[in-house]
């Protein structure tokens, strides 16, 4: 049971301009969202998340919007840079669970 | 400051063989995490620490896997025997307390089992 959805394996996008990354979940208990950045070789690092009572949250260029009804976050990284480069991995969790739920994890490419 | 440390890198068995990974966890911090991820797939947590108890291991293959953090620090994850489905990278994590505090993670062990 796939609790938290990453539905594109890839996305490849010019540097420059913006990288959209999408999440789905399905457990509405999940009250917690975040998001990590991988590199080759490396662990997960953690990037940006927000709380249920937000619909938005901002840190410099990564921007993390979270759609409750429909149980959607996205991820948005203006300008992108060739550093951005990695696979992003959102990741869930609720308040008495507190155990993160990872998705499957999106590989970003950034093209010069 | 310095992060989560992982050894070995990588390790190479055979099925039926038993392996053990260690992880010594950012100074401070009193949960310690253990996921595996497998190739395409994101991390799942194995087992939460805090302190030196057992805070949830639902997801732990008893039956092969073992884990134990000692004095509350340091951490060791045993695969006993390994099967060819446990090939997959063994991330460790830390965080400062337990809930939504930030989790640190090591570079991990990949493990393949032949």
């Amino acid at each position: 049971d796939q609790q938290v959805k990453q539905n594109s394996p890839s996305l490849s996008v010019q540097e420059g301009r913006i990288s959209i990354l999408n999440c789905d979940y399905t457990n509405s208990m999940f009250d917690y969202f975040l998001w990590y950045k991988k590199y080759p070789a490396e662990g997960p690092t953690f990037l940006i998340s927000i709380s249920s009572i937000k619909d938005k949250n901002e840190d410099g260029r990564f921007t993390v919007f979270l759609n409750k009804s429909a149980k959607h976050l996205s991820l948005h990284i203006v300008p992108s840079q060739p550093g951005d480069s990695a696979v992003y991995f959102c990741a869930a969790s609720g308040t008495g669970a507190q155990k993160l739920v990872f998705g499957q994890g999106t590989r970003l490419t950034i093209n010069p | 400051e310095a992060g989560v440390a992982q050894s070995p890198r990588y390790k190479i068995i055979e099925k039926r063989q038993s392996v053990a990974f260690w992880c010594n966890p950012i100074s401070g911090h009193a949960t310690l995490y253990w996921y595996q991820q497998i190739l395409g797939q994101g991390p799942k947590l194995l087992i939460q620490f805090q302190n030196n108890g057992v805070v949830d291991d639902s997801q732990l293959p008893k039956d092969r896997f073992s884990a134990e953090r000692l004095k509350g620090v340091d951490s060791t994850l045993k695969i006993q025997p390994a099967k060819l489905e446990d090939s997959a990278v063994y991330l460790c994590a830390s965080s400062f307390r337990q809930g939504v505090d930030t989790q640190y993670f090591g570079p991990g062990t990949r493990l393949t089992v032949l």
